[in-house]
């Protein structure tokens, strides 16, 4: 079964504008991670935040934390069109390599 | 260092068949999962391969088996195929220190039952 959710499900926006996307999960966890898929290929790994985090940056990407909530969010600034994709949150629990996954969000970029 | 590799790309099988699926994991990683991504149920996990013993194991009937050798590539077998099992077949290596590290994925198998 996946984690929990994500939020939107698809999200539309002009190139140049910042994109955010947020995601909820059930557990507690030792990190989250968010992965991009383009078209139905593998993933690639684009951040991972552990549980003692609040917020991490990675180039263009943001990601914030939240433990408390469950929540996580990943913002990407200065969207481009090469970002078109789903992006994909999964959680770690100690113990094991298991990836929870939540259900995407699809991201369009607009040129 | 050459990505995780799986082979073939592209299957076409029919119901009662079976298929295997190989991984061939990033050089001096040890541990292989795998994964099953449909549009109706999303990313899955399968199980997970460490040392040539299954470490972990998702939710899924007997019918989906894995092995690893000892070079750590992986295999994945799914016996009397249903048209259910048509799906993106992923799998993700790491080096395994089991505390829910990156994982690197392939490019998957896309499995077609019809």
């Amino acid at each position: 079964s996946q984690q929990g959710e994500e939020d939107p499900q698809a999200l539309s926006i002009q190139e140049g504008e910042n994109a955010t996307m947020n995601c909820s999960y059930k557990t507690s966890i030792n990190n989250l991670q968010w992965y991009r898929q383009n078209s139905g290929r593998g993933l690639v790994h684009l951040i991972l935040i552990r549980s003692n985090e609040r917020e991490k940056h990675s180039g263009r990407l943001r990601v914030t934390l939240d433990t408390s909530k469950k929540s996580s969010s990943l913002l990407i600034t200065a969207s481009r069109a090469a970002d078109t994709a789903s992006y994909f949150c999964a959680t770690a629990n100690f113990g094991n390599e298991k990836l929870t996954f939540g259900t995407g969000t699809r991201l369009t970029i607009i040129p | 260092k050459a990505g995780v590799t799986q082979t073939p790309r592209y299957l076409i099988k029919t119901r009662g068949q079976q298929v295997t699926l190989s991984c061939s994991p990033i050089s001096g990683h040890r541990s292989v999962s795998w994964y099953q991504q449909t549009p109706g149920q999303g990313l899955q996990f399968l199980f997970e391969y460490f040392s040539e013993t299954q470490r972990n194991k998702g939710n899924f009937p007997g019918r989906f088996s894995g092995r690893q050798f000892s070079n750590s590539r992986s295999e994945m077998n799914v016996s009397t195929l249903e048209l259910g099992d048509s799906a993106l077949y992923l799998c993700a290596s790491s080096l395994g220190s089991a505390d829910g590290e990156t994982q690197y994925f392939g490019p998957g198998t896309r499995l077609l039952v019809l």
